[in-house]
C-alpha cells in the first residue's frame, strides 16, 4: 500500500524561509502534489512535481527526488497569511491514478 | 459561479437517518471527485466521475455511500442509514479532465456532517 510522512506542525517567523519534507511510499509513482488548506476552507493547489528537480512558482517552491522517495514545499517570504496546512499528495498505480494524500502539515507563523 | 459549489455548508442529522450532499462543479470540468476528511487528517478519495460515469468507487467505505452524476455536472452523494462515523468534512473537486493526466483539482468548501 502507500503511505507518505510529513511533519505534523511547523513553526517559523514572518519574513523567513520554510521547508515542509514529504517522504512517501508507492508503487508506480505518478507525481507529487502539494495544496494548501486554511483552517474551514478548501484545498487549494500548490504545485506539482512529475520529474526529479525544483519547480518555482513565486515565493512558493517544490522538489522531488524519485530515487529517494523525498520531496519538499519550500515557503519563502513567510507572511502571515501563509499560516495554514500544507499536504502533500501523490498519484500511483495502486491507487487507480487517484490522489493519497498524507496528513498534512500546520504551518505556524510568529510576527 | 466561478467555483465549486457544495450544499449545505453544515449538516446534523441523527444516526440512522439518510442525507444527500449536492456538489455543483466548475462549469465545463468533466472530471468530478468526492472526498471525505476527518479532523487533523488529509482527504481521503471516495469517488471519481469522468462525465456521467463512476469511472472509480473504490473509495466508498461500504454499501450505505453512493454518489450520482446523472447529468454530467451536478453530483450528489448519499449516505443510507448513517453512523456516528460517518462524520466528517465531504470534500468536492472538480478539474478539466480526469485520468491519469496530473491536472489541479479545485475545491469547493465542504460540508460538514455531523450524525448524532
Amino acid at each position: 500500500g502507500q503511505s507518505l510522512e510529513q511533519p505534523s506542525e511547523v513553526t517559523a517567523v514572518e519574513g523567513a524561509i520554510v521547508q515542509i519534507n514529504c517522504t512517501y511510499q508507492t508503487s508506480g509513482f505518478y507525481g507529487l502534489s502539494w495544496y494548501q488548506q486554511h483552517d474551514g476552507g478548501a484545498p487549494t493547489f500548490l504545485s506539482y512535481n512529475a520529474l526529479d528537480g525544483l519547480e518555482e512558482t513565486g515565493r512558493f517552491s517544490s522538489f522531488l527526488s524519485r530515487s529517494d522517495s523525498y520531496g519538499y514545499l519550500l515557503l519563502q517570504e513567510l507572511q502571515m497569511k501563509d499560516s495554514a496546512s500544507y499536504f502533500c499528495a501523490v498519484r500511483d498505480l495502486d491507487s487507480n491514478y487517484q490522489l493519497i494524500w498524507g496528513a498534512g502539515t500546520k504551518l505556524i507563523i510568529k510576527p | 459561479g466561478a467555483g465549486v459549489s457544495q450544499t449545505p455548508s453544515n449538516k446534523v442529522t441523527e444516526k440512522g437517518k439518510y442525507v444527500e450532499l449536492r456538489c455543483d462543479p466548475i462549469s465545463g470540468h468533466t472530471a468530478l471527485y468526492w472526498y471525505r476528511q476527518s479532523l487533523g487528517q488529509g482527504p481521503e478519495f471516495l469517488i471519481y466521475f469522468q462525465g456521467t460515469g463512476a469511472a472509480d468507487d473504490s473509495g466508498l467505505p461500504n454499501d450505505r455511500f453512493f454518489a450520482v452524476r446523472p447529468e454530467g455536472s451536478v453530483s450528489t452523494l448519499k449516505i443510507q442509514r448513517t453512523e456516528r462515523g460517518d462524520s466528517a468534512v465531504y470534500l468536492c473537486a472538480s478539474s478539466p479532465m480526469g485520468g491519469i493526466e496530473n491536472q489541479p483539482q479545485h475545491f469547493g468548501d465542504g460540508t460538514r456532517l455531523s450524525i448524532l
